[in-house]
């Protein structure tokens, strides 16, 4: 079956520093991959995506790229901001047998100190 | 607003009891999936409709949860017999279409269900 492993948290950093969190995946196929935020007191929403290997999803600063030889997507921010504090989700979507619903990851709670 | 909205917003119920959560998705949007979060896991996939019908119901724990949308915009799930285990916040999407799992996925603020 398809799932999807990143990095425990909480992950605590000071404001400017480098970000960068794990997100390793199994699925069958060629899924598309997802990481989704949720901010304090708000829903999911989507932060960045990439539908085939060596793509490159960009918002926000925030960066990740399909590696399909390592089946990762990890998700990178050259400096960040109190503002990023949140609950950052892996997913994936797995193409074909007619299930689109996604494969979440366990979140990963970040904390960035002024 | 042109978002995903979900109600109640909050539901205590006893054991035992039958809840129905809703969903009001984007406003055209053809593809609706509901999923549970537990506190600390992530989204977990429920069911996935397609217009009016079921296209994917692989995710449903057991035949005690239910899930409609008669017309192919508002969906309702259904909860009998609620069990404590089934406390949870439960999560609705939708997108535009469900093709090849490439479409954003636009999500609600949950339902809270407290089973006592």
């Amino acid at each position: 079956g398809n799932s999807v492993t990143q990095m425990e948290g909480p992950v605590t950093l000071s404001e400017e520093a480098f970000l960068t969190i794990n997100c390793t995946y199994t699925a069958t196929g060629y899924p598309s991959l997802f990481w989704y935020v949720q901010y304090p007191g708000e829903g999911l929403q989507l932060l960045l995506k990439a539908t085939k290997a060596d793509d490159k999803g960009s918002n926000k600063g925030f960066e990740a790229t399909y590696r399909k030889e390592t089946t990762s997507f990890h998700l990178e921010k050259g400096s960040v901001q109190v503002s990023d504090s949140a609950v950052y989700f892996c997913a994936l979507s797995a193409l074909g047998g007619g299930a689109d619903g996604l494969t979440f990851g366990k979140g990963t709670h970040l904390i960035i100190q002024p | 607003g042109a978002g995903v909205s979900q109600t109640p917003s909050n539901k205590v119920t006893e054991k035992g009891k039958y809840v129905e959560l809703r969903c009001d998705p984007i406003s055209g949007h053809t593809a609706l999936y509901w999923y549970r979060q537990s506190l600390g896991q992530g989204p977990e996939f429920l069911i996935y409709f397609q217009g009016t019908g079921a296209a994917d119901d692989s995710g449903l724990p057991n035949d005690r949860f239910f899930a409609v949308r008669p017309e192919g915009s508002v969906s309702t799930l259904k909860i009998q017999r609620t069990e404590r285990g089934d406390s949870a916040v439960y999560l609705c999407a939708s997108s535009l279409t469900a093709g090849r799992g490439q479409e954003t996925q636009y999500f609600g603020p949950g339902t809270r269900l407290l089973v006592l």
